[in-house]
């Protein structure tokens, strides 16, 4: 397995542009996240997805669009870069809790470093 | 609502020494808590997780994490650190139910000196 992946590790955009963050896992996982990493703040969640065709907001979602069409797929938008969205950003999966309440560990990619300038 | 505490940005140890990082959290619920380690340039791994069926959990590496209820804490610790521990960890609190939501601690870097 690859397990998941994220395309493409590096990117320089100049301000309004736009660009999709590709993220991938071949596990099965219902649950898939991007968050956001930068220093002295911890990884913050931007949006999340618990299966094909359902979103939602995370703790910090302006300025990005998600979908999921498919169960392997998650895919982050930046709809109009801004210097504010230089960071690293890292997607993940997981199992769902669902009935059994179990909370399963999130699975991470290496990472995409985003450069607004 | 939850929430993650880590006590210092940046541990330094000597090698050898003992490494312990902390973590205090908060949640509603009880909680579901992890360690990750990001070594430089890397993602995220799983160092070990607490999902209530004992209190002290073993990791890889030779890390360990003792959950206290009464303390609300999580510390991570390691009897003798090696110069290959040098990365950041992070703890991160989950609440359960269908959403599988993480919230992760501002990390602490760890140094290891010779």
């Amino acid at each position: 397995n690859a397990g998941v992946t994220q395309t493409p590790k590096f990117q320089v955009l100049k301000t309004g542009q736009s660009m999709t963050l590709q993220c991938a896992q071949d596990m099965n996982h219902e649950y898939m996240s991007w968050y956001r990493q930068d220093p002295g703040m911890g990884l913050r969640l931007i949006h999340y997805s618990v299966g094909a065709g359902i979103t939602d907001q995370g703790e910090v979602p302006n300025g990005y669009n998600v979908s999921r069409s498919t169960t392997e797929d998650f895919p982050l938008r930046l709809l109009s870069a801004a210097p504010s969205q230089t960071s690293v950003y890292f997607c993940a999966s997981s199992r769902l809790a669902g009935a059994s309440n179990t909370f399963y560990e999130q699975y991470f990619g290496p990472g995409t470093r985003l450069t607004v300038t | 609502a939850q929430s993650v505490t880590q006590l210092g940005s940046h541990v330094s140890v000597s090698e050898g020494a003992l490494v312990l990082l902390r973590c205090n959290y908060s949640s509603s619920v009880p909680p579901y808590l992890f360690w990750y380690v990001q070594y430089p340039n890397q993602g995220l791994q799983l160092l070990l997780k607490y999902t209530s069926a004992a209190t002290l959990v073993k990791g890889i590496n030779g890390f360990e994490a003792e959950f206290k209820k009464s303390e609300t804490s999580f510390h991570l610790t390691k009897p003798s650190a090696h110069m290959s521990d040098a990365a950041e960890y992070f703890c991160a609190v989950g609440s359960g139910g269908t959403a599988s939501k993480l919230t992760f601690g501002t990390g602490t870097r760890l140094q290891v000196t010779l």
